[in-house]
Order: C-alpha cells, then structure tokens, then sequence
C-alpha cells in the first residue's frame, strides 16, 4: 500500500512563474490537507478538502492560491505569480475519515522561488 | 490565530539520557498529538491523546494531556541516535474541525 505520494520533490520557479503542486492520497483515502512550512518552523494549516470539495481553505492566502480535488486524479495546490516569499516546503497529508491518527503525511514538495 | 508554544527549541543530549519536551497553549485542545520529522521527510505521527490527563505510551515515549487542556509533553526515555529529528506537537481545537495547530518544534541531538 502505496504512502502519499508528492510530486515533484523539489520545484524551482522564478518570480512570476506558476507552481502547480501534485499529491495523490493513500488509497482508500477521501480526505486530503495541504500544509506548508517554512524553514525552522511548524506546519501551517492550508486547506481541507474532500472528493470534489473543498471543505476550509481558511488558511489560504486569498490570492494566488488555489486547490483541487477532482473525481479522478491527483489533488493539486496551484500558485500563480510566485514570490520568493512563497519559498517553502508545502505537505500534503491524506485521511480516509476526518480522524486525525489516521493521518498520513506525504515527504513534500520544496518549492524554491528564484 | 492560535499559537502553541514548544519548548525547549533544541536539545543536545548523550545516548541512554532522557529527554523531555512540552507545549502550551492560551487555548483548549481536543485533541493533541505528537510527530517526529527526519530531514526532507513529513511528519510521522507518534503518539495521539484524546482525553484530558491522558497518559499513553509507545515504546520509549510517553505523552501526556495536560488536565487543562491547554498543554501536553513527550518524554523519551532511553535515548539512541536514530532519535535525531525535530519533534512537533500538534492540536486540534473543538472550533477548528480537522484542522492541526501545529508548534514550533523541538531539534533533538543524540550525540552517541
């Protein structure tokens, strides 16, 4: 049984460039979260969304920033005009219920804005 | 928004010592959890607490929720080098739904 699976690992970006993020759950897995952290620091929560639904983006800056979770396929954290502020290490983490020890995390994206 | 506090922010320890780590909050949590991160790697979930004054173990680590709820610590008894990582704490609170609160984090240094 597959881990969640990022990808890329490591995506470079120049300003002004669009980063289009991939995770695919574990499977049997509906539940998926986005986090993102910067270096030396926590997680910070992004957003919650089930199959085809996105359930608390509360922490989602409004602009620029977007996720999906289609039907079919892998959900994707989409950031358009990327700033080197955007620099980070972005997880994603899936679940098959709202249960949070069943929680997995997958090993991230980094993402390096030049 | 909400914050938990952890400390300490690093450890440097010798093998076979103890070691400790906690994390508050001005916020009551339903949940607390705790993860160990190896470099590049996410989070890997070590223990999960539900109830106030819970005490549980997994090995050589026990946690503990604070009667409060406001706060939880890790213990690790025993210490070995594939014990190197950082250590988080993380919440959830009863209005925040699924979402984790997360700390800091703890560096821990095993030094054999």
């Amino acid at each position: 049984n597959a881990g969640v699976m990022q990808n890329p690992r490591h995506l470079v970006r120049r300003r002004g460039q669009e980063a289009r993020l991939r995770c695919s759950p574990m499977k049997g897995h509906s539940h998926v979260y986005w986090y993102r952290q910067l270096p030396e620091e926590g997680l910070k929560f992004m957003v919650y969304l089930q199959k085809e639904n996105i359930i608390d983006e509360s922490g989602m800056p409004k602009e620029r920033f977007s996720a999906e979770f289609p039907k079919e396929g892998p959900s994707i954290l989409r950031i358009q005009q990327v700033v080197r502020g955007d620099s980070a290490a972005y997880f994603c983490a899936s679940s098959p219920d709202r249960f949070l020890e069943k929680l997995f995390f997958g090993s991230g994206t980094q993402l390096s804005v030049l | 928004g909400q914050q938990l506090n952890q400390s300490p922010q690093s450890m440097f320890i010798q093998e076979g010592e103890d070691v400790s780590m906690n994390c508050t909050s001005s916020s009551i949590f339903n949940t607390w959890l705790w993860y160990k991160q190896d470099p590049g790697e996410g989070p890997v979930l070590l223990i999960a607490l539900y109830k106030a004054g819970e005490l549980t173990s997994n090995g050589r680590l026990t946690a503990q929720f604070g009667i409060t709820r406001k706060d939880s610590f890790l213990n690790i008894s025993a210490s070995i080098p594939s014990d190197v990582g950082i250590y988080f704490c993380a919440g959830q609170l009863k209005t925040s739904g699924s979402r984790l609160t997360f700390g800091e984090g703890t560096q821990l240094t095993v030094n054999p």
